[in-house]
């Protein structure tokens, strides 16, 4: 089982949808948890932070459930600019050493 | 302005030849990282080091080899036992807080490396 999972979509929603995405994690002890959002042939660059008691960013929202394993990013009023994939990224910490684990990420398509 | 910088980006080498590519930061991060992506594929980390001169081998460090003389710079070298190389390379750096936890990281723009 991967350490992060991602559903890679495609997802196809038209302009002004909301779209949301589920990302699930396999270790319990993961500590920080990121949203990044990567265009064609670019790098990555973080979208946001998730936080415990989740968090906005305008049109973005983001939700952690320790509980269940899963980080959601959740995108309202889309537009044609939010078509990318979107990366969830994970942090563990062990006895010695720390760790980034990068999903395979989800491709958004926004259609007009 | 901070940020990291890579270079070149856009580098062609003949079959055989090692080839290194520059990654630098001004950002004062401990941590830094490259990374391997095909294309429609994730990232697959091939070394990161988290202080100068240490560095540990990623998933697929296999045909590559790093240094880390200077926290600024984390330079990766492609050589020739490298079978694929034909890919784009990210190089990252973040923080590590006080608890030895990585923290969120940032990219360079990439080099886009082609074998002829």
């Amino acid at each position: 089982r991967k350490e992060v999972e991602q559903d890679p979509g495609p997802f196809n929603v038209p302009e002004g949808a909301t779209v949301a995405f589920n990302c699930t994690y396999s270790n319990s002890a993961s500590q920080s948890f990121f949203w990044y959002r990567q265009d064609c042939r670019k790098e990555p660059k973080l979208l946001m932070s998730v936080y415990s008691s989740g968090n906005e960013d305008g049109r973005f929202t983001a939700q952690l459930n320790r509980a269940s394993q899963y980080i959601s990013l959740l995108i309202r009023d889309s537009k044609l600019s939010d078509s990318a994939t979107y990366l969830c990224v994970v942090t563990l910490k062990y006895s010695s050493a720390s760790k980034i684990i990068f999903g395979s990420g989800t491709r958004l398509s926004i259609r007009p | 302005d901070g940020g990291i910088t890579q270079s070149p980006k856009y580098l062609f080498r003949k079959e055989g030849q090692n080839v290194t590519l520059s990654c630098e930061q001004n950002l004062n991060h401990d941590a830094m990282y490259w990374y391997r992506q095909d294309p429609g594929q994730g990232l697959r980390l091939i070394y990161y080091s988290h202080i100068v001169n240490d560095f540990q081998k990623g998933d697929i460090a296999e045909g590559y080899s790093v240094s880390r003389e200077k926290k600024e710079s984390f330079p990766l070298t492609v050589t020739s036992a490298q079978k694929n190389p034909t890919a784009f390379y990210l190089c990252a750096s973040s923080l590590m807080t006080s608890g030895g936890v990585v923290n969120e990281q940032f990219f360079g723009p990439g080099t886009r490396l082609t074998v002829l």
